[in-house]
């Protein structure tokens, strides 16, 4: 029984390039969350999907970032134009059904973004 | 707006000891109470979950309690080793989105 996959573990990328990050939730897992871990700080919400559907955004830079989370496949999280202040670990949680007793947050190894 | 705080940030303890990690929220309305624990450059692992219907859970060393009234939670770790060393996380679970607190850094020395 698999966890949360993500891939890649490390990713690098110049100023101006475009980052993709991908998430694969536990098995029978439909809800998606993204958060942001930058050095020393805590995690930071960026945004929680549904299958095809995102719910909540908030957390998200206005500019640059979006999500998805197909009906086939994993989520991804994908950066354009990534600047030198993207640079953080991304993690990846998923959970059956939340706001319900017995729906505890998996999380992944995360994505260690570094742009150069 | 949900908003969680850790104290203390950092703690240092010798090995043997038992100690008390503090977690506090804002809003009373929440359905988890999910403590976590993450060392350096890796995810986070799942320590204990307080479902709102419970006011504790207790797994090995490890005991967490959850007072919604008063807008906090506890994590008891008895016996303390050097293996216990990582940062700890608790995070609160609104309708749907868990909000985290800063983490307490815990070193435990042999």
């Amino acid at each position: 029984n698999a966890g949360v996959m993500q891939n890649p573990r490390h990713l690098v990328r110049r100023r101006g390039q475009e980052a993709r990050l991908r998430c694969s939730p536990m098995k029978g897992h439909s809800h998606v969350y993204w958060y942001r871990q930058l050095p020393e700080e805590g995690l930071k919400f960026m945004v929680y999907l549904q299958k095809e559907n995102i719910i909540d955004e908030s957390g998200m830079p206005k500019e640059r970032f979006s999500a998805e989370f197909p009906k086939e496949g994993p989520s991804i999280l994908r950066i354009q134009q990534v600047v030198r202040g993207d640079s953080a670990a991304y993690f990846c949680a998923s959970s059956r059904q939340p706001g319900q007793d017995h729906s505890p947050l998996h999380f992944g190894n995360g994505t260690r973004l570094t742009v150069t | 707006k949900q908003e969680v705080t850790q104290i203390p940030a950092a703690l240092s303890v010798p090995e043997g000891e038992n100690l008390v990690l503090n977690c506090s929220f804002t809003d009373s309305a929440i359905y988890n109470l999910q403590w976590f624990r993450q060392d350096p450059g890796k995810g986070l692992t799942s320590l204990l979950l307080i479902q709102s219907s419970q006011r504790e859970q207790t797994s090995g060393r490890l005991n967490a309690s959850l007072d919604k009234s008063s807008g906090r939670s506890t994590l008891y770790i008895a016996a303390s080793q050097p293996g216990d060393s990582a940062t700890y996380l608790c995070a609160g679970q609104g309708t749907y989105k868990y909000i985290f607190g800063t983490g307490t850094r815990l070193k435990v020395l042999a």
